[in-house]
């Protein structure tokens, strides 16, 4: 049983960078499993941000406009979201995902609220 | 992207009743298409994928068919656990696309 935890600031400010870290438990991140983000608001409804395999290769959502990166640490078993240059618009719960390729995500984190405020 | 349309947005059902939920895309993507179970203040959860395929441990009650651009997910005999909202997500494109949602409550 994969287990899924996001830990990152629930406050960044407008212009700054929002940072986040999923922790991985049950299984090694160096699976066949591809490792996502994605975020969820009453506007826009869950919004795909992007996924990464622990070798490195990564799709991203380019509604974002290339502002999203996501990487692996396999010696930490975790994965990270970095977003720059965020607006209240990214205001959101954050969460991170799991599964086989192509963003069916089987498994998720229990999601982290980030506010984009002054 | 792939527009994907949830139908209804909302419904009311008593328990035993059988549900149909309707998810229609912008274009064909072929089987890629998955539903994910919500309740509040928690993640989705997965439920069927690539159409008609039960998660594992997944109730039987849920199931899913389609082709094309209409999907329809049916939980055959409503039960108290099984209000929550719905939602459909291709992943026949990049990037993967949801539903709106559809938000099943009690009669």
């Amino acid at each position: 049983q994969v287990h899924l935890q996001e830990s990152g600031p629930g406050l960044v400010k407008p212009s700054g960078t929002l940072s986040l870290t999923c922790s991985v438990s049950g299984a090694s991140i160096s699976t066949t499993n591809w490792w996502s983000w994605v975020r969820q608001t009453p506007d826009k409804g869950l919004e795909w941000i992007g996924e990464m395999f622990h070798t490195g290769s990564a799709n991203y959502n380019p509604s974002l406009k290339s502002r999203a990166t996501i990487s692996v640490d396999k010696s930490r078993n975790n994965f990270s979201l970095r977003l720059i240059r965020v607006t209240g618009a990214d205001t959101a719960i954050y969460y991170c995902a799991g599964g086989p390729p192509a963003a069916t995500l089987e498994s998720w984190g229990q999601g982290t609220l980030v506010t984009v405020s002054s | 992207d792939i527009h994907m349309t949830q139908s209804p947005s909302s419904l009311s059902a008593s328990v035993g009743d059988m549900v149909t939920i309707t998810c229609r895309t912008s274009q064909t993507i072929s089987n890629s298409l998955n539903w994910y179970q919500q309740k509040p203040g928690k993640a989705p959860k997965l439920l069927v994928y690539a159409e008609s395929s039960l998660q594992t441990a997944g109730p039987s009650r849920f199931s899913g068919s389609g082709s094309g651009t209409e999907f329809t997910l049916t939980i055959s005999s409503l039960q108290p656990e099984d209000f929550a909202t719905y939602y459909c997500q291709q992943t026949y494109d990049t990037p993967p696309t949801f539903g709106g949602g559809t938000k099943v409550d009690i009669k």
